[in-house]
């Protein structure tokens, strides 16, 4: 177990809607990273938190957005959906001062069909 | 900018064969170098790093050396198991940059036959 908890384990809706996955970090840390794992383009960074700010922004889409609570969870918001962006969404979370290792969890696996 | 290669899997094996993964990466600065795994169904987990040239990680049997002069981080095992079935990612951390994202190669499967 990493720590790292993730909401939902599996979502299906269909294309145009939209979700909102949720992750709450390791207790203490303040970084959270978004990846995005498809058969295609395997592990893609989309976007990373700090306490509450952005820190840095990878191939998100547009579509997409998130946030970082003062509680410190992470929301990823994704709207408009197509049939590609079915994939797994890994959150991560790490300490400051770590020597870069990143904890996972066990994903958030998002069907349009 | 920064990116990871890995050899192209399906690499299959039997049972305590020896694995070699092939990773090589280009970066700017002085990267830390890692090895995930992923197992069916869940996420990824750490299997070793290295945070500096001429470094070997090393755990559960698997190590792998930090190459500064080919750039390479391959990943090793001497007797690989049928439990070891799974697939592995290198990874750089832009450490430079102060972000900590990690950059991702494609990834490997390894399936381990008895």
């Amino acid at each position: 177990d990493s720590g790292v908890t993730q909401t939902p384990k599996h979502l299906i809706t269909a294309t145009g809607q939209r979700v909102t996955l949720r992750c709450s970090p390791r207790s203490g840390d303040l970084s959270v990273y978004w990846y995005q794992q498809s058969l295609d383009q395997g592990l893609q960074f989309l976007i990373q938190y700090y306490n509450g700010e952005e820190r840095a922004k990878g191939n998100i889409l547009e579509r997409f957005s998130a946030q970082q609570f003062p509680d410190l969870h992470s929301e990823l918001n994704l709207s408009s959906l197509e049939l590609g962006d079915s994939a797994l969404y890994f959150c991560a979370s790490s300490s400051r001062g770590g020597t870069g290792e990143l904890f996972f969890g066990e994903g958030s696996r998002l069907t349009v069909l | 900018g920064n990116s990871v290669t890995q050899m192209e899997g399906p690499v299959t094996l039997s049972e305590e064969a020896f694995l070699t993964i092939n990773c090589t990466y280009t970066a700017t600065g002085y990267p830390s170098l890692f090895w995930y795994v992923q197992y069916p169904g869940e996420g990824l987990q750490l299997l070793l790093k290295a945070t500096k040239a001429d470094d070997k990680g090393s755990n559960k049997g698997f190590e792998a050396t930090y190459r500064k002069e080919t750039t390479s981080f391959h990943l090793e095992k001497g007797s690989v198991q049928v439990s070891d079935s799974a697939v592995y990612f290198c990874a750089l951390s832009e450490g430079s940059s102060n972000t900590g994202k990690l950059i991702f190669g494609q990834g490997t499967t390894l399936q381990v036959k008895p």
